[in-house]
């Protein structure tokens, strides 16, 4: 039984569309993030959410938007997609008050061309 | 601006001898660090953790060592084995909400 689990685990696309990844996590944990590891390999936080509230966001373009219906779920919605987009994208999990081990998915390894 | 530094990008090992990973960090603020283990293809799996009121944690096969006052933090696998081949990730945290993390290393356990 997966923990927090995130489709579609690839997705290709061409430049200039709409698309959404979809996260859920069966946890219970009241905080969840949006991470994207470049080429590069850095992971970096885009998005937190706690309780269904935006409480970090990384200066990323506003290109992307998240949403979070309720606290087991954050979607990623990106519009527009450029090359630049392309990698690939984790969603994680925390329980709030001092606890920041957080636990990933799988990842969505995007790729616009 | 890269807070948390991992400077070997990759180690190998022989199985059955320890393994050390090294980590800098550079924000004083940071009050909590982990690492993490990421398979191929999968996302990173929390491995251990330590708070900036400690020195040392161990679990199992895995010991994290703190050095405030050099920034510094080192992961020991004793001993290796095949299976700890994977890439791993030092992350520092000073709230709840956002983990910074290094670049990674890659380590080979050899047979």
């Amino acid at each position: 039984d997966t923990a927090v689990s995130q489709t579609p685990k690839y997705l290709v696309t061409q430049m200039g569309n709409d698309k959404s990844i979809k996260c859920e996590q069966n946890l219970g944990h009241d905080t969840m993030y949006w991470y994207k590891q470049d080429s590069k390999k850095f992971l970096k936080i885009m998005f937190s959410y706690n309780n269904k509230e935006l409480i970090i966001n990384e200066t990323v373009p506003n290109r992307f938007s998240p949403k979070s219906p309720d606290k087991a779920h954050l979607n990623l919605h990106i519009n527009s997609l450029e090359l630049g987009d392309s990698a690939v994208y984790f969603c994680a999990s925390s329980r709030a008050g001092g606890m920041p081990e957080a636990f990933f998915g799988q990842g969505t390894r995007l790729t616009v061309v | 601006d890269q807070q948390v530094k991992q400077n070997s990008p990759s180690l190998s090992v022989q199985e059955g001898r320890i393994s050390i990973l090294n980590c800098d960090y550079t924000n004083s603020m940071f009050d909590y660090f982990l690492w993490y283990k990421k398979y191929p293809a999968e996302g990173p799996t929390f491995l251990i953790s330590i708070s900036s009121i400690k020195d040392k944690n161990e679990d199992g096969r895995f010991t994290v060592f703190l050095n405030k006052s050099a920034k510094h933090l080192s992961l020991h696998i004793v001993p290796s084995q095949p299976g700890d081949s994977a890439v791993y990730f030092c992350a520092a945290s000073y709230n709840d909400y956002k983990l910074s993390f290094g670049a990674g290393t890659t380590v080979t356990v050899r047979a």
